[in-house]
């Protein structure tokens, strides 16, 4: 069954970096897009960033455009998110996701969704 | 950005039909999906693409969408659907964008 699992999180102090990544398993890993989506504790889903299957495509929040960056290994099965420059606002519950059909162009909304990790930006 | 209005909260008794809104300019030209989510899980993708369902999901979640407004509608509620629903559209620019959600609460 698809498995999603998401780890990296953790207590960082304001302006530092932090990676997070999730382990994918139970489907195709290579043919599948993948998104980053937080939730700020107690608040809605805010949608992050976008990389297509073959990783030659990805689309950024505003809200974290040139502070974010997304990538994957698929040799690895494994999506990664780096975060510079965090900010308090950061605070959140960080999911990954997979789209809900192969070989999308960033069109298509995720299904599965991992159980999330927690990254929490406090001096 | 594209921006998507949901009410914050809908009531609805066992049994009945729950309808839940989200409105945005010209929605109808774009495809909505719908994502369900109970307290301290993770989201469940319930709709997509306006009126599919992924595989799992009853038949009692439809959705559509016309004009400026798309409805996700759950027929013959039942206690385990109370959850925050989030709708979602992508935007075209290459930005994905959620509706605040609606707390379904069944009485």
């Amino acid at each position: 069954q698809v498995q999603l699992v998401e780890s990296g999180g953790g207590v960082v102090q304001p302006g530092r970096s932090l990676t997070l990544s999730c382990a994918a398993s139970g489907f195709s890993f290579n043919k599948y897009g993948m998104h980053w989506v937080r939730q700020a504790p107690g608040k809605g889903l805010e949608w992050v960033a976008l990389i297509t299957y073959d990783g030659k495509s990805k689309y950024y929040a505003d809200s974290v455009k040139g502070r974010f960056t997304v990538s994957r290994d698929n040799s690895e099965n494994t999506l990664f998110l780096q975060m510079s420059s965090l900010a308090a606002e950061d605070t959140a519950i960080y999911y990954c996701a997979r789209d809900v059909s192969t070989r999308c162009r960033g069109d298509c909304p995720p299904d599965y969704w991992g159980q999330g990790t927690l990254v929490s930006v406090s001096s | 950005s594209y921006v998507l209005t949901q009410p914050p909260s809908v009531s609805v008794a066992p049994g009945q039909t729950a309808r839940i809104t989200c409105g945005g300019n010209n929605i109808g030209s774009k495809n909505v999906n719908w994502h369900q989510q109970k307290p301290g899980q993770a989201p469940v993708l319930v709709v997509y693409d306006n009126s599919d369902r992924p595989s799992g999901i009853p038949e009692r979640f439809s959705g559509s969408n016309s004009g400026n407004t798309a409805t996700l509608t759950i027929s013959r509620v039942e206690a385990g659907d109370e959850a925050d629903y989030y709708c979602q559209v992508w935007d075209n620019s290459g930005d994905w964008v959620f509706g605040g959600g609606t707390k379904l609460t069944v009485l």
